[in-house]
């Protein structure tokens, strides 16, 4: 079946730096991606909607500049948070939209924990 | 989620069958996917459900009725990992509209 690779699977990081997740479809083109956040016992909120070669459309609430999101091809997304602060900390998850079938495949998820 | 319905909390008897019901606007509608989440994991997909009707697969069924703006999700001889949380995703029509979620189902298996 369609496989959509998240790395990394865990990182911890200081407060202030910039955290870059990858969101790749490993088998199949995906035009859209989405990104999504989970905080602990509550449902995924989505942050993004990633659309190649053109910007992302941002979810209410959610800063642009803080998270920065780029779908450069058919196959990766990138989720950077930039300046993290602890508040960021959070399970970051995406998802990829199968070009044609219009099927949609998450990734693993990417656990932030910011010190 | 936006515009999506069902069940926050269910439980059931371990061998038994359940069924998780979800409705949904029915305006610009392009499928709807059922997705299983454990805790701590991201969700996996378990059925995508574009025409009338049921599909059937393993112990797990999908059924969608387009007209009613209803589907639902029907577990059998329900095993103790099937405890988790059930997504039903509905897509919008245009592949660069956003999906929209239901708030999950939690169910839970009991011996």
């Amino acid at each position: 079946g369609a496989v959509v690779s998240q790395h990394p699977s865990w990182v911890i990081c200081k407060s202030g730096t910039s955290v870059k997740i990858e969101c790749r479809s490993l088998d199949f083109q995906a035009t859209t991606m989405f990104w999504y956040r989970q905080f602990p016992k509550q449902s995924l909120m989505l942050m993004a909607t990633s659309n190649e070669g053109s910007k992302a459309t941002y979810e209410q609430g959610v800063e642009k500049d803080k998270f920065l999101i780029n779908h450069a091809s058919l196959t990766l997304s990138t989720l950077t948070v930039t300046s993290a602060h602890p508040e960021d900390s959070s399970f970051y998850i995406c998802s990829a939209r199968k070009q044609g079938t219009g099927e949609l495949f998450f990734g693993e998820g990417s656990r932030l924990t910011v010190l | 989620g936006q515009n999506i319905d069902q069940p926050t909390e269910m439980t059931a008897t371990e061998g038994a069958i359940v069924q998780i019901n979800c409705t949904y606007q029915t305006s610009g509608f392009n499928g709807l996917f059922w997705y299983q989440q454990h805790a701590g994991e991201a969700p996996t997909f378990l059925s995508y459900n574009v025409l009338d009707g049921l599909e059937e697969k393993g112990r797990f069924s999908s059924f969608l009725s387009r007209s009613k703006g209803y589907s639902y999700l029907l577990l059998k001889e329900l095993q103790m990992k099937d405890s988790a949380s059930y997504l039903c995703v509905r897509a919008p029509s245009g592949g660069y509209q956003k999906v929209t979620f239901g708030t999950g189902t939690k169910l839970q298996v009991i011996p």
